[in-house]
């Protein structure tokens, strides 16, 4: 079964540095791979994801992923953080023709300003 | 263009009682459709999926089961409410293949007393 893991509990970051967030995966065969951000009380919301191609995917808000498969990571980038951006952070994965998606624990990003 | 609806957006409910969680999506037809729960802000556990009418694939055999009467109507139930069932409740659609988001509700926050 396809999984992920998010290493750090908890990433901060002065406002205006840049970001890191770290993924890793686990799955059989070629990976699809997801980024969601969730704010306070609400669902996650769609970043970014990889399916095949570019090794670097960009997505909404200037946030993008790299994607490496001899490390299998999937960490999420930002040139330059902002205040705004501090929410919680979730990595995913799906296999190839699975139905159901799989999520790491979940990174808290905190920004200052 | 697509939307998701669940509600009650929060929820009280004493040990032992009955519960109700709906959710429906407008805007496409047959989807892909989940629920998972979000313990104390954290991970996402799988609780169910369905990829069609009457079709219910579960991850985690407790005191909770869903059902879909309607190709875009998802249902999370349970006859007696345990206090471990307290969470943050989210559904989610997706169409297409592996290769597609998920697309969040705001989610129900669920106690139990």
């Amino acid at each position: 079964a396809q999984s992920v893991a998010q290493p750090e509990d908890q990433v901060n970051v002065a406002e205006g540095n840049p970001l890191t967030v770290k993924c890793t995966y686990s799955v059989s065969g070629n990976p699809y791979l997801f980024w969601y951000v969730q704010y306070p009380n609400r669902g996650l919301q769609f970043l970014l994801k990889y399916i095949t191609g570019d090794n670097l995917v960009k997505g909404s808000y200037g946030f993008e992923a790299e994607f490496n498969k001899s490390q299998t990571s999937f960490h999420l980038k930002k040139p330059s953080a902002l205040v705004s951006d501090s929410a919680l952070y979730f990595c995913a994965v799906r296999g190839y023709n699975n139905n159901d998606m799989r999520f790491g624990a979940g990174t808290r990003l905190t920004v200052k300003p | 263009s697509q939307t998701i609806h669940q509600w009650p957006a929060t929820l009280v409910q004493p040990v032992g009682s009955p519960l109700s969680l709906e959710c429906t999506v407008e805007g496409t037809s047959n989807p892909n459709l989940y629920w998972y729960r979000q313990a104390a802000g954290r991970g996402l556990q799988l609780l169910f999926y369905s990829v069609g009418i009457g079709q219910i694939s579960s991850e985690v055999p407790q005191n909770l089961s869903a059902s879909r009467p309607q190709d875009r109507q998802f249902i999370l139930s349970s006859k007696k409410l345990l206090l471990s069932d307290s969470g943050f409740y989210l559904c989610a659609w997706s169409v297409g293949g592996g290769n597609s988001p998920l697309h969040f509700g705001n989610g129900t926050r669920l106690t139990v007393t």
